[in-house]
């Protein structure tokens, strides 16, 4: 079947601007997690869906982020008054349960965002 | 608190070398997976195994072979006959259920021809 999809692929912004990123998770899977990653590293947490609920937000930058998913299956990540520090890969991922760190997470392609 | 050490940054073979990417690890849970994902230049991670804590035995998959030892803590990947299409930056990651899953920085694989 269809993996996770995230569009748009690529977003360019000005500074300030606020962006809204989405996210198609693998149907059926019922968690969804939301990732970032900057040039070099590995992918940093940011959120965590189990259905429609944020089970743990812990890892979201600041209030500018914010992330929803209302009908438990789409999710979109909305970042107010970017800034340049907020560039970078933004990952989405889905597992059919919510084993949150004990389940394999099946991620899609990315969205690159670059805040100008 | 959860931490994944790739001391490799970067690696560079001829093809049909084998090579072995470094994973450490640290936890206090003592129910925990591991994983390892490759992320080749298109930039979609890839999933490629889950091992349990529980689970110590050595897993082989084609050119593939992983080695778990919970007495260092480390959780290592060896391809065997490098080739071309290896290239890519693979992570070692590491989860619980208490906690997100945890991603180390990389090791960016070179196959040369």
């Amino acid at each position: 079947g269809a993996g996770v999809s995230q569009t748009p692929s690529n977003k360019v912004t000005e500074k300030g601007k606020y962006v809204e990123l989405r996210c198609d998770p693998i149907s059926g899977h019922t968690a969804l997690y939301w990732y970032r990653q900057s040039l070099g590293q590995g992918p940093e947490f940011l959120i965590y869906f189990q259905g429609t609920g944020a089970a743990d937000d812990s890892g979201l930058p600041n209030d500018r982020f914010f992330a929803v998913r209302p009908e438990g299956s789409v999710s979109t990540l909305k970042i107010q008054r970017t800034e340049r520090g907020d560039s970078a890969v933004y990952l989405c991922a889905s597992s059919l349960n919510s084993g949150r760190g004990l389940e394999t997470q099946y991620f899609g392609p990315g969205t690159r965002l670059l805040v100008l | 608190a959860q931490k994944v050490t790739q001391a490799q940054t970067e690696i560079s073979v001829v093809e049909k070398e084998d090579v072995t990417l470094d994973c450490v690890y640290e936890t206090r849970d003592t129910t925990y997976y591991l994983f390892w994902y490759k992320q080749p230049p298109s930039g979609e991670l890839v999933f490629l195994i889950r091992r349990n804590s529980f689970d110590e035995q050595n897993e082989i998959s084609g050119r593939y072979s992983w080695n778990f030892q919970k007495s260092t803590s480390s959780f290592n990947f060896t391809i065997t006959a490098s080739q071309v299409v290896d290239s890519a930056v693979y992570f070692c990651a590491l989860g619980s259920g208490n906690t997100p899953l945890v991603f180390g920085k990389g090791t960016r694989l070179s196959v040369i021809a």
